[in-house]
């Protein structure tokens, strides 16, 4: 069964004040790794999906990277507009009929920045 | 208007009420979502509609009941609710099913007293 595991779970970083966050994940066979922003009373917004190994992409402050085994989200100089939570997720190739449509997600990485 | 609107933004209802949440995509998108959001929780895939059929059901109670009567709406028909059910409901959608990101509503938070 596909696995997400998010940490920390909830990160407070002074602005300008860099850092990453994680996501550890066990897929039977990658199709694609998603982040994703959400702000409170509203759903989450797209940020980028990763395909393989050794990808990276980035928007502004914000670069993903990924492994085999974890993504990294990291977050440069960070502003207060960058809190957020952060969610990961995963979605693995066709095991049956009921699974090739899940994106299986992560609890989130509750992310604070202070001025 | 563009992106995935849901309507309402919040319900309360009781347990013996029967509602309806409303979603609207205005992307061009081919497939829709249901998501279940809690406290504390991962989100839960409740259902997947691609080309206004049914693909998945994710074991969901069958007090839940969804209709997509075209690919851009879909509604999730609410009956005989439980106070656990209490969660923001976020629909989504995507081009296709595989490697698409979702895009997804504000959600609808639900209240089930």
């Amino acid at each position: 069964e596909d696995q997400v595991t998010q940490s920390p779970e909830a990160l407070r970083l002074q602005e300008g004040e860099s850092s990453s966050l994680n996501c550890s994940y066990t897929v039977s066979g990658l199709r694609g790794l998603f982040w994703y922003r959400q702000d409170p009373g509203k759903g989450p917004e797209f940020l980028f999906t990763l395909y393989s190994a050794g990808e990276e992409k980035e928007k502004e402050r914000l670069k993903a990277t990924l492994t085999k085994k974890e993504s990294f989200l990291h977050i440069t100089a960070p502003k207060p507009e960058d809190s957020a939570t952060y969610l990961c997720a995963v979605q693995g190739v066709v095991v049956d009929s009921n699974s090739g449509y899940a994106l299986n997600f992560g609890k989130g990485t509750s992310l604070l920045v202070t001025p | 208007e563009t992106g995935v609107t849901q309507t309402p933004r919040h319900l309360v209802m009781g347990m013996t009420n029967k509602k309806s949440l409303k979603c609207e995509q205005h992307l061009g998108h081919n497939a829709m979502y249901w998501y279940k959001q809690s406290a504390k929780k991962p989100l839960e895939l409740m259902f997947v509609y691609s080309l206004e059929e049914r693909v998945e059901n994710n074991s969901v109670p069958s007090r839940f009941s969804p209709e997509c009567p075209n690919s851009s709406h879909l509604f999730l028909h609410l009956h005989t609710l439980q106070p656990e059910d209490s969660a923001l409901y976020l629909c989504a959608s995507s081009v296709g099913s595989y490697n698409s990101p979702l895009h997804f509503g504000n959600g609808t938070r639900l209240t089930v007293t």
